[in-house]
């Protein structure tokens, strides 16, 4: 079993609804990030938190220490949205172990 | 420059061939972390610095691979005698701090996506 879960691996959406993208993870961490990976592999981060909700404008990041679960939200979903979304893990010891990605594509 | 910057951004190899691949993390940031991220694959943890030390390189899939960060700046990753299951994407971050349980935010590289034939 992997120690960063992530759900769902694909996702198809019409442009404007809501969407959530789900983390599960099995080891203690210092804290969570949200990545973005665009076709050509850049990739930026989002998010970094560990505890509590963060929001960047559409964005909004949670975290559930107690549950080891964090969500991705996207709210007024957009094209320009479409992107593999990673949530990565990072341990007490520095060591990062990241989840499969979910696969956005948001439709017009 | 103001990111992460990897070189070369594509690598063509011959099995057995050796490769390099730089990485020049952000002016003045501690940590540099190498990644590999297979096709439809999430990254994989290879390897970690702080400043010019060597702190985790359990990530490291051989003895092939090694990886030095000599004046605590670039970094280079080294990958001899190449073998068609290295092809991969080779992502490098650095973080502004280090130490354990110490967070700032991550900045990637583009990657190298390297290809031995």
């Amino acid at each position: 079993k992997n120690e960063v879960e992530q759900s769902p691996q694909n996702l198809t959406a019409q442009e404007g609804e809501f969407i959530t993208i789900n983390c599960s993870y099995s080891v203690g961490i210092s804290a969570l990030h949200w990545l973005q990976q665009h076709p050509g592999g850049g990739i930026v981060s989002l998010f970094m938190l560990s505890s509590g909700k963060k929001k960047h404008g559409r964005l909004i990041a949670t975290i559930n220490i107690q549950e080891k679960h964090s969500s991705l939200h996207i709210t007024a979903s957009h094209p320009r949205d479409s992107a593999v979304y990673i949530c990565a893990v990072r341990s007490f010891n520095n060591d990062m172990r990241f989840g499969a990605g979910t696969r956005l594509t948001v439709k017009p | 420059g103001a990111g992460v910057s990897q070189s070369p951004r594509y690598k063509v190899a011959k099995r057995g061939q050796d490769v390099a691949l730089r990485c020049d993390p952000i002016s003045g940031h501690v940590s540099l972390f190498w990644y590999q991220q297979a096709l439809g694959q999430g990254p994989e943890f290879l390897t970690y610095f702080q400043n010019e030390a060597q702190l985790d390189k359990s990530g490291l899939p051989s003895d092939r691979f090694f990886a030095e960060r000599p004046e605590g700046s670039v970094s280079t990753l080294k990958i001899q005698r190449t073998q068609q299951e290295d092809s991969a994407v080779y992502l490098c971050a650095s973080s502004l701090r280090g130490g354990t349980g110490i967070n700032s935010p991550l900045h990637f590289g583009n990657g190298t996506r390297l290809t031995v034939t």
